[in-house]
């Protein structure tokens, strides 16, 4: 089976423009979470959801950062407008809701770089 | 936000040495899992603790839930090159379903 997807892997963008990045999820998960990562602050949660609806965003930095899942297959975080300092490591991971919920899975990542 | 206290911070062992990690909390956990990432990837699950004092292996790995639920360690025995990674400890408390929590990772380096 797949893993999770995230694309894309490297994004290189400057100050002011829109940033999307996507996940695709494992199949048959119902947990959804993105993660950003930094040398500074390690893995920081923003965002989860389960069943596509969110459930909990109080790790989201601040309103240019939203994030979206419109199905059970598919997600987006998006970043308007990018500042340098969001510069990071995104992270999309998914997990199941019965069974082993906390054993998350993560993707690949997309490495952001805000000029 | 709240982090565990993951330690040590890096190492810098020979092939064929063990090494231990672990990290602690200042909260009750219900859950400990230990991930290894490597350059350029996401964090890999290596072994999921449920309950106080549990003890699993897998393979070389080898992990532990502390009785007190307040802390986990992590063994890994006979080291070999591509054991070098970052590893993260991750704890879920009583009030938490699906937030984990996180360590800042131990960074391991093997000579071979």
């Amino acid at each position: 089976d797949a893993g999770v997807i995230q694309s894309p892997r490297h994004e290189v963008t400057e100050m002011g423009q829109e940033v999307t990045l996507r996940c695709k999820p494992i199949s048959g998960h119902d947990y959804l979470f993105w993660y950003r990562q930094t040398m500074m602050r390690g893995l920081e949660l923003l965002i989860y959801f389960n069943n596509n609806v969110p459930i909990d965003d109080s790790g989201m930095p601040e309103d240019r950062f939203s994030a979206k899942m419109p199905n059970a297959s598919f997600s987006t975080l998006k970043i308007q407008p990018s500042e340098p300092r969001d510069s990071a490591v995104y992270f999309c991971a998914s997990s199941l809701g019965q069974g082993a919920p906390n054993e998350q899975f993560f993707g690949p990542g997309t490495r952001l770089t805000v000029l | 936000g709240q982090q565990l206290n993951q330690s040590p911070q890096s190492m810098f062992i020979q092939e064929g040495e063990d090494v231990s990690m672990n990290c602690t909390s200042s909260s009750i956990f219900n859950t400990w899992l230990w991930y290894k990432q490597d350059p350029g990837e996401g964090p890999v699950l290596l072994i999921a603790l449920y309950k106080a004092g549990e003890l699993t292996s897998n393979g070389r790995l080898t992990a532990q839930f502390g009785i007190t639920r307040k802390d986990s360690f992590l063994n890994i025995s006979a080291s070999i090159p591509s054991d070098v990674g970052i590893y993260f400890c991750a704890g879920l408390d009583a009030g938490n379903n699906r937030k984990l929590i996180w360590g800042l990772g131990t960074s391991l380096a093997v000579n071979p």
